[in-house]
């Protein structure tokens, strides 16, 4: 099976600009996590969705929006970036069954996002 | 709140043995284990749910104590590969988490030959 992949993988915007980052989950993985990595706060939870659905969210401004289409692709956006919006955006993939509360994540390469 | 790693930074040389662990002060219902290298996606070693058990890797070995909410991830005869930043990540017992793991700092893996 192809693997969690992500798009774009770099990313040099400006502060105030907005940004929108793709991720396209294992094939038959209905659910996509998304987290952002950085040197000083590590890997932080973003928001999770399941059929269409956000069933879990971070504390993250609400600059950072996301959604998910019928065919499991999961979009995030972020607007009016600011310079400490630079990170690697992470999107994770889990299969889900009804008895599995807590499924494994398959993580995607992420997206490297710059913020000049 | 994160869990804690320890130790923060471990060196060994190939075959030598390695245990990393992470606690967290709140009641688990899984912790989850990855090895992240430099520039690369974290990549699935272990899943421990809470009850016993186990999903992941052949060749590692883990184990979560309830009682402590303590989990430790055991790497023996350590290779040049096992090089890079260990992660956990649990998610709390009392309902379904939906997708949100809490990550630990990381714990830095070097190996030499």
């Amino acid at each position: 099976k192809a693997g969690v992949t992500q798009t774009p993988r770099y990313l040099i915007k400006t502060r105030g600009q907005q940004v929108t980052l793709s991720c396209s989950p294992i094939s038959g993985h209905r659910s996509v996590s998304w987290y952002q990595q950085t040197p000083g706060q590590g890997l932080q939870f973003l928001f999770e969705y399941f059929s269409e659905t956000q069933r879990n969210k971070g504390n993250f401004p609400g600059r950072f929006s996301g959604r998910q289409f019928s065919n499991s692709r999961s979009e995030m956006n972020v607007s009016t970036l600011e310079l400490g919006d630079s990170a690697l955006y992470l999107c994770a993939s889990s299969p889900v069954v009804l008895w599995d509360l807590s499924p494994e994540q398959f993580f995607g390469p992420g997206t490297r996002l710059t913020v000049l | 709140q994160q869990p804690v790693q320890s130790p923060q930074a471990v060196i060994l040389r190939e075959g030598e043995d390695a245990v990393i662990n992470c606690s967290s002060s709140k009641a688990l219902y899984s912790v989850h284990w990855y090895r992240q290298k430099h520039g690369e996606a974290p990549v699935f070693l272990m899943i421990l749910l809470k009850g016993g058990e186990q999903k992941g890797h052949e060749k590692i070995s883990a184990s979560f104590n309830e009682k402590k909410q303590q989990s430790s991830l055991y790497l023996t005869a350590s290779q040049l590969s096992y090089s890079g930043t260990y992660f956990c990540g649990t998610s709390n017992a009392g309902g379904t988490s939906y997708g949100k793991l809490t990550f630990g700092q990381g714990t830095i893996l070097t190996v030499h030959p």
